[in-house]
């Protein structure tokens, strides 16, 4: 099982809809949960933290966390053509022997049609 | 605006020869990263290093080397490139209070011919 899966789209949202992006990961001791955004050619830059089970809201952007089921989500309401862009989830990965960092999903990318 | 800065944005380089990324930072983070970035496999942490004294390998270290110069400064090197070490490299920095919040540089398009 990869340890962060993403639907990797693309998916075709109208203006003005609700975008839904969706990520699980393998880890169950993770505790803290990304959402990055990343244009064509561009850097991946941070839009969404999550560290507790709920959602989290701010602006037009709702990430939710489900631990026990191992699912984190971001939703982003009234879509606009300048959402249009790649979407990374990342989870972060306890040290111990191993990397201690930020482990990525390959990233959805999301296309909002005017 | 503090910030993360790469230098060179772009490089285009022959197998074989030894290559530096540099990546700066005037955020005052403590920690610092490399990854790479691959179409299809997403982005792969290289090395981190969380101060000057503290230099860990990530998940695809071999073939690279680094230098924390300074907190503020981080090198990346390829020894010997090869062409398989074409992607785009982008340095990241994180705080010790929020260490997993990492904020990315513009990004370094490496291309080994």
């Amino acid at each position: 099982q990869k340890e962060v899966e993403q639907n990797s789209g693309p998916l075709s949202v109208p203006e003005g809809a609700i975008a839904s992006l969706n990520c699980t990961y393998s880890d169950r001791g993770s505790q803290s949960f990304f959402w990055y955004r990343q244009y064509s050619g561009k850097s991946p830059e941070l839009i969404m933290s999550i560290y507790s089970n709920g959602d989290k809201e701010d602006g037009r952007f709702t990430a939710q966390l489900n631990k026990a089921s191992q699912y984190v989500s971001l939703l982003i309401r009234d879509s606009q053509p300048s959402d249009s862009a790649t979407y990374l989830c990342a989870v972060n990965k306890r040290g111990g022997g191993g990397a201690d960092g930020l482990t990525f999903g390959k990233g959805t990318h999301l296309i909002i049609q005017p | 605006d503090a910030d993360v800065t790469q230098t060179p944005r772009n490089r285009i380089t022959k197998t074989g020869k030894r290559i530096m990324l540099e990546c700066s930072q005037t955020k005052g983070h403590d920690r610092m990263y490399w990854y790479r970035q691959d179409p299809g496999l997403g982005l792969r942490l290289i090395y981190y290093s969380f101060d000057v004294k503290d230099i860990n390998k990530g998940e695809i270290s071999d073939g690279y080397s680094v230098s924390r110069q300074a907190q503020a400064k981080f090198s990346l090197s390829l020894e010997s490139a090869i062409p398989n070490q074409t992607a785009l490299y982008f340095c990241a920095t994180s705080d010790f209070g929020r260490p997993y919040e990492q904020y990315f540089g513009p990004g370094t398009r490496l291309t080994v011919t």
